[in-house]
């Protein structure tokens, strides 16, 4: 099947700092990409779809200034936390869309990135 | 707002046993719905996909889950659990606007 792949797999940085997390789709060609954030023992939050050459949307109460978004390629999109805060801890997950087949767009998902902020 | 629900956070169960777990969805309409599996340390895998046609679903790894639109649900069953089935369970459907949203997940612990 299809892999997506994400770099860094753990980051900790200190209060203030901007971390970078990229999720790459290593066999497929993926116009929309998506990104999400899972707390400890809860459910995946879809935080904003990356599109392919043009601007990410944002699902409501997400900042879009401090999760910057930017889908350079078919095969890239990054996620800039800016400024990053303790509360900005959490387990980021990307997932990008196959839409090499006919109807159904399956979505594979990224082994997820762990920031931890000091 | 289009939501998924699942109504069992902790599932523990012993080898062998019978699984069901809940899932259901807010809105009527067409549905695509899914079922994802997350192993402790690794990404979320598919575990099935209902999209239309026969109800009763046959995924990976020895699971079905039946689709049911006059009760909004498509639980997630196995006849028999194993240990290797300790996991976090997602139920996922796609939304009006071509998104994919989960439930809260069901935790599933298999004692040997």
């Amino acid at each position: 099947g299809a892999v997506v792949s994400q770099h860094p797999s753990w980051v900790i940085c200190k209060s203030g700092t901007s971390v970078k997390i990229e999720c790459r789709s290593l066999d497929f060609q993926a116009t929309t990409m998506f990104w999400y954030r899972q707390f400890p023992k809860q459910s995946l939050m879809l935080m904003a779809t990356s599109n392919e050459g043009s601007k990410a949307t944002y699902e409501q109460g997400v900042e879009k200034d401090k999760f910057l978004i930017n889908h350079a390629s078919l095969t890239l999109s990054t996620l800039t936390v800016t400024s990053a805060h303790p509360e900005d801890s959490s387990f980021y997950i990307c997932s990008a869309r196959d839409q090499s087949g006919v109807g159904y767009y399956e979505q594979y998902f990224g082994p997820g990135t762990r920031l931890t902020v000091t | 707002a289009q939501s998924v629900s699942q109504h069992n956070h902790h599932v523990i169960l012993s080898e062998a046993a019978s699984l069901e777990l809940g899932c259901n969805y807010s809105y009527g309409g067409t549905v695509n719905l899914f079922w994802y599996v997350q192993y402790p340390g690794q990404h979320l895998q598919l575990l099935l996909k209902y999209f239309s046609g026969d109800p009763l679903v046959k995924g990976i790894k020895g699971f079905e889950a039946e689709f049911i639109k006059s009760k909004f649900s498509f639980n997630l069953r196995k006849p028999s659990v194993q240990w290797s089935d300790t996991a976090e369970y997602f139920c996922a459907a796609y939304n009006q606007g071509g998104k994919l949203i989960f439930g809260q997940g069901t935790e599933l612990s298999v004692k040997p």
